[in-house]
């Protein structure tokens, strides 16, 4: 069985432009969540989709946007990026709701 | 929002030890789950931990679900050299919004192995 794919694996981009970030979940899975890892903040809640629709939302900007296709793939843009917007993204699906989340191996963003 | 507390901050152990971790909260949660993270790859699973209480092993690794729900263990017996690497707690509470609320991360535990 696959695991988590994301694409990229690395991204490099300029202030104020935008980035999207692509994440195919584990087959059959219908849930997908998005988490931003910093040094500084760790790992951190971005938003959960299921089902196409978003379910939950952590503590960021409206710049931070995402969605979900009805092949459960997703896809998580970030407008008018900031340096501090550099991290490690992370992509986790699950099967169900409250059972174990299984990661990606991430994007790495570099805003400069 | 909820925070979790994981300690220690980092390990730094010889060969063949064993090695104990854990995370307390301010909050209940109903579900926990212990991730091991190597340089450059995301967070691989190790256990998960569903009711106040549960004892769960997986080979040379065993945590525990506190009995309060604040709480959680993660044991290594015997460390072995691919043992290296940041272990996470992870706390989930329910649901919220039609859909599972996200996992709550602890800061890591920074597992070091000496020759």
């Amino acid at each position: 069985k696959a695991g988590v794919t994301q694409t990229p694996r690395y991204l490099i981009k300029t202030r104020g432009q935008q980035v999207t970030l692509s994440c195919s979940p584990i087959s059959g899975h219908r849930s997908v969540s998005w988490y931003q890892q910093t040094p500084g903040q760790g790992l951190q809640f971005l938003f959960e989709y299921f089902s196409e629709t978003q379910r939950n939302k952590g503590n960021f900007p409206g710049r931070f946007s995402g969605r979900q296709f009805s092949n459960s793939r997703s896809e998580m843009n970030v407008s008018t990026l900031e340096l501090g917007d550099s991290a490690l993204y992370l992509c986790a699906s699950r099967g169900q709701p409250y059972t174990e989340a299984f990661f990606g191996q991430g994007t790495r963003l570099t805003v400069v | 929002g909820q925070q979790l507390n994981q300690s220690p901050q980092s390990m730094f152990i010889q060969e063949g030890e064993d090695v104990s971790m854990n995370c307390t909260s301010s909050s209940i949660f109903n579900t926990w789950l212990w991730y091991k993270q190597e340089p450059g790859e995301g967070p691989v699973l190790l256990i998960a931990l569903y009711k106040a209480g549960e004892l769960t092993s997986n080979g040379r690794l065993t945590a525990q679900f506190g009995i309060t729900r604040k709480d959680s263990f993660l044991n290594i017996s015997a460390s072995i050299p691919s043992d290296v690497g940041i272990y996470f707690c992870a706390g989930q509470l329910g649901y919220s919004g039609g859909g599972a609320d996200g996992l709550t991360f602890g800061k890591g535990t920074h597992l070091i192995i000496q020759p």
